[in-house]
């Protein structure tokens, strides 16, 4: 089946510091979705990507949806304690969702 | 608060027991949704409904027993599980499947564990 590989698995960083993530595949997919998952939570949508090549920013979050069709990136600028948590990847092809393994974020104060 | 709530959040049961989770959304969607989500794994779709019709399951165990009736609610039946079967078990939904364009609201989860 499809599969999306989603690096890093984890990152620890320091509050203010820029975090940048991303999710490959063998598969054309169309559209990328990135979702949070805050402790004890479940899964939010953070940002959708319709088109390649598109770059969608939310807040201090930005997002490309690659050319190829294969990739996405997630940026994540000055962070802050909040953002901990473990963001997802995902990619829709026909009817199928896909989600990544998820980069488990950490950040200190 | 994402319109989407199950009950019970968490769950001990042995591996004889039967027992029931709850799913239900605010949100006038109608396909709905159960995932599994084990650590360091991608999540893993069991079953979707789509307007009350379930319109796919995803080779999950007999063991494990969905149910919708109406579509605003979603039970996941659960018997003679195993000790993997230990997982959060998520619900969610979304207006409709046919166009798929992967948004989902998800709820806070199931956490199951299964002595």
């Amino acid at each position: 089946g499809q599969q999306l590989n989603q690096s890093p698995q984890s990152m620890f960083i320091q509050e203010g510091e820029d975090v940048s993530m991303n999710c490959t595949s063998s598969s054309i997919f169309n559209t990328w979705l990135w979702y949070k998952q805050d402790p004890g939570e479940g899964p939010v949508l953070l940002i959708a990507l319709y088109k390649a090549g598109e770059l969608t920013s939310n807040g201090r979050l930005t997002a490309q949806f690659g050319i190829t069709r294969k990739d996405s990136f997630l940026n994540i600028s000055a962070s802050i304690p909040s953002d901990v948590g473990i963001y997802f990847c995902a990619g829709t092809s026909g009817s199928r969702l896909t989600f990544g393994e998820g980069t488990q974020l950490t950040v200190n104060p | 608060e994402t319109g989407v709530t199950q009950t019970p959040r968490h769950l001990v049961m042995g591996m004889t027991n039967k027992k029931s989770l709850k799913c239900e959304q605010h949100l006038g969607h109608n396909a709905m949704y159960w995932y599994k989500q084990s650590a360091k794994k991608p999540l893993e779709l069991m079953f979707v409904y789509n307007f009350k019709e379930q319109t796919e399951n995803n080779s999950v165990p007999s063991r494990f027993s969905p149910e919708c009736p109406n579509s605003s609610h979603l039970f996941l039946h659960l018997h003679t599980l195993q000790p993997e079967d230990s997982a959060l078990y998520l619900c969610a939904s979304s207006p409709v499947t046919t166009s798929n364009t992967g948004e989902l609201f998800f709820g806070e989860g199931s956490r199951l564990t299964v002595l």
